[in-house]
């Protein structure tokens, strides 16, 4: 069963507006963690941002920012003042204390435009 | 420093080669992961290893063996590689608590 999904394969957005990339998730634990991973065209995997499923406020890393609606299980990436250097893919990904492992979903394709 | 190492990067084989792929992390994490993404971008788990020992092992052929000699060290070994092999395969690291993972840079198998 799919517990990651990330319905946007590709959004545009121009340069130094913000952009929000969508993520579900599908899980019963109570106990349970979300990440953005970002991809750029080199290939490498580069983390963004945590949110543990117990944390009240929203978790912010610069201009990156989780909207988590945790009845909603939603877990929304927001990426403020976007900038060229943004456009990557990003996964969306759930990690749970059972089973360590992740789940990640197929990933939105981000593009900035000047 | 680099926190987990993937080594080659890049790999160009032909078909029915038998290759290596070495993982390294001095992170002191305990678990490690081999994960294959494939033309479409899709992440699918392969193996995961904790302290040295194998905890999760999907459904892959068992041409992929993967070997941990230490908790700091995971390579994988693919023998008689065929075209649908092809893919970026990535290494990762994370505690055990399933905190997020530390990923390697990725190698790109490219069979021919």
């Amino acid at each position: 069963a799919q517990k990651i999904t990330q319905t946007q394969p590709g959004m545009f957005v121009q340069e130094k507006e913000a952009v929000t990339l969508d993520c579900t998730y599908d899980t019963s634990d109570q106990s349970y963690g979300l990440f953005w991973y970002k991809q750029p065209s080199s290939g490498e995997m580069i983390f963004l941002i945590y949110q543990g499923s117990y944390d009240e406020q929203n978790a912010t890393e610069g201009r990156y920012s989780l909207n988590f609606q945790k009845a909603r299980k939603s877990a929304n990436l927001v990426i403020s003042a976007s900038q060229l250097g943004d456009s990557a893919m990003y996964f969306c990904a759930m990690s749970l204390n059972t089973g360590n492992q992740f789940y990640f979903g197929t990933g939105t394709s981000l593009t900035v435009i000047p | 420093d680099t926190a987990v190492s993937q080594t080659p990067k890049y790999l160009v084989t032909q078909m029915g080669n038998d290759k290596s792929i070495k993982c390294e992390q001095n992170l002191g994490h305990d678990t490690m992961y081999w994960y294959k993404q494939d033309s479409k971008k899709f992440l699918k788990i392969m193996f995961s290893y904790n302290n040295k020992e194998l905890i999760i092992n999907e459904t892959v052929p068992n041409r992929f063996s993967p070997k941990s000699p230490d908790k700091a060290h995971l390579n994988l070994h693919i023998n008689s590689l065929e075209l649908g092999d092809s893919a970026v395969y990535f290494c990762a690291s994370s505690r055990s608590e399933g905190y997020g993972y530390t990923f390697g840079s990725g190698t790109r198998l490219t069979v021919v």
